[in-house]
């Protein structure tokens, strides 16, 4: 019921390309959901969030996309450059007071120049 | 802008030793974190914090760990006896809302147990 389930594990992406990564979740109490951004010795980064009352949600170059009924959302990068290369986790949380963050098991991102 | 400070950036400690990590979160905070991440997986959660007192554990927080608030800045998370399996990375993170909201990572603590 806790879980969250991401993928793909890797992605190679081309430079200007769009980059897709996609997310499941299981219990349904969960209202908000963020992306993590992780670089190699670094804590994550919160990137972008969305909570259920919309379907998507867009910052520059990054979107969320979100289906409740599937209970899936999706993170899209366009136009993808090397400096995205990373680590991405979505993440999942009943937003009450201290509760914890669920997160995906990561996507390594890599954008070729 | 603002940011959760951890120390030490890397700690090597051997078998049963305890070890104290080191977190100063934002200052306006009001809800500390601590998570791990074993190295090439998922970032777990181990414990929150507020009006010092545990708000939820996992059951990987047994009773080999503690957390404290001990002044005005600082959290810390104390492993009693360390095991071989308690190497990883320890972020601290903390949040301002009470009803949640975005945490904000420190840049971790290195943990390993020879």
């Amino acid at each position: 019921q806790q879980q969250v389930k991401q993928s793909p594990q890797s992605l190679i992406v081309q430079k200007g390309g769009i980059s897709i990564i996609n997310c499941a979740y299981e219990n349904t109490a969960f209202d908000y959901f963020p992306w993590y951004q992780q670089f190699p010795g670094k804590g994550p980064a919160l990137l972008i969030a969305i909570r259920p009352d919309v379907s998507e949600k867009k910052e520059g170059r990054f979107t969320i996309s979100f289906n409740k009924s599937a209970k899936q959302f999706s993170l899209h990068i366009m136009d993808s450059q090397p400096g995205d290369s990373a680590t991405y986790f979505c993440a999942a949380r009943r937003e009450t007071s201290g509760s914890r963050l669920t997160f995906g098991e990561g996507t390594q991102l890599t954008v070729n120049p | 802008e603002p940011e959760v400070t951890q120390t030490p950036s890397h700690q090597v400690t051997q078998m049963g030793q305890e070890v104290i990590l080191r977190c100063v979160p934002i200052s306006n905070h009001l809800y500390f974190y601590w998570y791990r991440q074993i190295l090439g997986q998922k970032v777990e959660f181990l414990v929150s914090f507020y009006n010092n007192e545990i708000s939820e554990k996992s059951e990987i927080f047994d009773d080999q760990f503690s957390v404290e608030r001990p002044d005005g800045s600082n959290f810390t998370l104390k492993i009693r006896s360390t095991k071989l399996e308690d190497s990883a990375m320890y972020f601290c993170a903390s949040s301002a809302d009470l009803m949640g909201g975005p945490l904000h990572f420190g840049n971790g603590t290195r943990l390993t147990v020879t």
